[in-house]
């Protein structure tokens, strides 16, 4: 059972760069996110998704978009990466939504951007 | 203003030792609070979830307490192992909004043998 999987691990862009971050779950999860993680902040939401074809705005969507074709993949781009998105970032799944269910995390993946 | 404020932000004890992470918050209305533990290069892994009607819970040598009155939690981990350094989160969930999780920045816990 891999749980929540992230690809790729990391990643070195330059600025102005677009790419695409893969998460995928096989735990048949209605809900999933996407966090960023900086030094000394607490976990931010970008975006969610409540179900597949649904994706919602979190605290910082700024600068992303996303979207969820399948229910079992979540994905993250950058369409003109700068140096403020550097960062790691953890796509997450639950059963039920943000209030009640339990949060399980893919291992993360470390953007640069130059 | 919903906030969750953790301390120490960080830690150091020598291994078999006990020790206790603490965690404030101002969420509300209160839905649950959450301990999580992140090994370096790892995603947060759950520890302990909490209802407003639960005082203590625990997971092995984790134990979470909350009151709910205070809006204080603490994580007490006994017999410390080396296993069990990592950052420790404080996740607190509100019952209303779209975003209603709060996260703590972490207690960094290192233990030296």
């Amino acid at each position: 059972n891999a749980g929540v999987t992230q690809t790729p691990k990391f990643r070195v862009l330059k600025t102005g760069q677009s790419m695409t971050l893969l998460c995928a779950q096989d735990m048949n999860h209605e809900y999933m996110y996407w966090y960023r993680q900086d030094p000394g902040m607490g976990l931010r939401l970008i975006h969610y998704s409540v179900g597949e074809g649904t994706t919602a705005k979190g605290e910082v969507p700024d600068g992303y978009n996303v979207s969820r074709l399948k229910k079992q993949n979540f994905l993250l781009g950058l369409e003109s990466a700068a140096p403020s998105q550097t960062s790691v970032y953890f796509c997450a799944s639950s059963y039920q939504g943000l209030s009640t269910g339990e949060l399980f995390f893919g291992e993360g993946s470390r953007l640069t951007v130059l | 203003k919903n906030q969750v404020e953790q301390s120490p932000q960080s830690l150091i004890i020598l291994e078999g030792k006990n020790c206790t992470l603490q965690c404030n918050y101002t969420v509300s209305p209160f839905s649950n609070l959450r301990w999580y533990k992140q090994d370096t290069g790892r995603g947060p892994v759950s520890l302990t979830i909490m209802t407003f009607s639960e005082n203590t819970k625990s997971n092995g040598r984790y134990t979470a307490t909350l009151d709910a009155d205070t809006k204080q939690s603490s994580l007490h981990i006994t017999a410390s192992q080396l296993s069990d350094s990592a950052s420790y989160i404080c996740v607190v969930s509100s019952q209303t909004g779209a975003n209603n999780l709060f996260f703590g920045t972490g207690t960094r816990l290192t233990v030296i043998p």
